[in-house]
């Protein structure tokens, strides 16, 4: 089972700033394979990035995805007031498909 | 519009069964897997498993193999999951959500055992 981590745990930022998210695979994803989602309070998880790099239709181009191999980041460049939510990585790859444990990104 | 609809909110007992389900529409609900998430509260995203409703392909989690059954009737687009013995600690929200990137979700189903 591949085991994805996702780090920091929290992240407290204010808007306007800059948000870098990581997963890191316990063993190599192929790119193609990896996918992040946001959720918000008493909402389904939405999907925002799929393939590491590809964002899904509807995401504003604000969130970035970048990494390969083991190494996967989740980029938010300016946070807005509707970003702050909890992300979560996901390989499926490999069966049994794994999701991080989440990052949960909080106004400073 | 392409969208996933779940059954409504339960509340069971220990030891009883459950079935709940996930009516896909707005395409062709045969060619993409569908996939079922826990959320317990408070908690973070557990995937169970999966099933292609083309040919009834179905993956499980080891951790949830044996605990549930996943099952698709195509000819009505529906995915469901099954327990035959609930526990309290079976309480969660559940999802389901389709393709490998789980491109659309369900709005979950809460199941409550107590």
């Amino acid at each position: 089972e591949i085991v994805l981590t996702q780090s920091p745990g929290t992240l407290s930022l204010s808007p306007g700033e800059r948000a870098t998210l990581s997963c890191r695979a316990s063993q190599s994803v192929s790119s193609s394979y990896l996918a992040w989602y946001q959720q918000k309070p008493g909402q389904a998880p939405r999907l925002l990035i799929y393939a590491a790099f590809s964002r899904a239709t509807g995401i504003p181009d604000r969130f970035s995805g970048s990494g390969s191999g083991t190494d996967f980041t989740l980029t938010i460049s300016r946070l807005e007031p509707e970003d702050f939510a909890v992300y979560y990585c996901q390989q499926h790859a490999n069966s049994p498909w794994t999701f991080g444990q989440g990052t949960k990104v909080e106004v400073k | 519009e392409v969208q996933l609809v779940q059954s409504g909110a339960e509340v069971k007992k220990p030891g009883e069964s459950l079935e709940i389900s996930c009516k896909g529409s707005g395409y062709n609900f045969s060619n993409y897997w569908i996939g079922w998430v826990r959320q317990m509260p408070g908690k973070g995203l557990e995937w169970m498993g999966i099933i292609y409703p083309g040919d009834s392909d179905t993956r499980y989690s080891p951790s949830f193999q044996g605990q549930v059954t996943i099952s698709a009737d195509k000819s009505i687009s529906t995915a469901y999951l099954q327990w035959s013995s609930l526990k309290a600690s079976d309480t969660a929200m559940y999802y389901c959500a389709r393709g490998g990137g789980f491109d659309v979700w369900g709005q979950g189903t809460m199941v409550t055992v107590s």
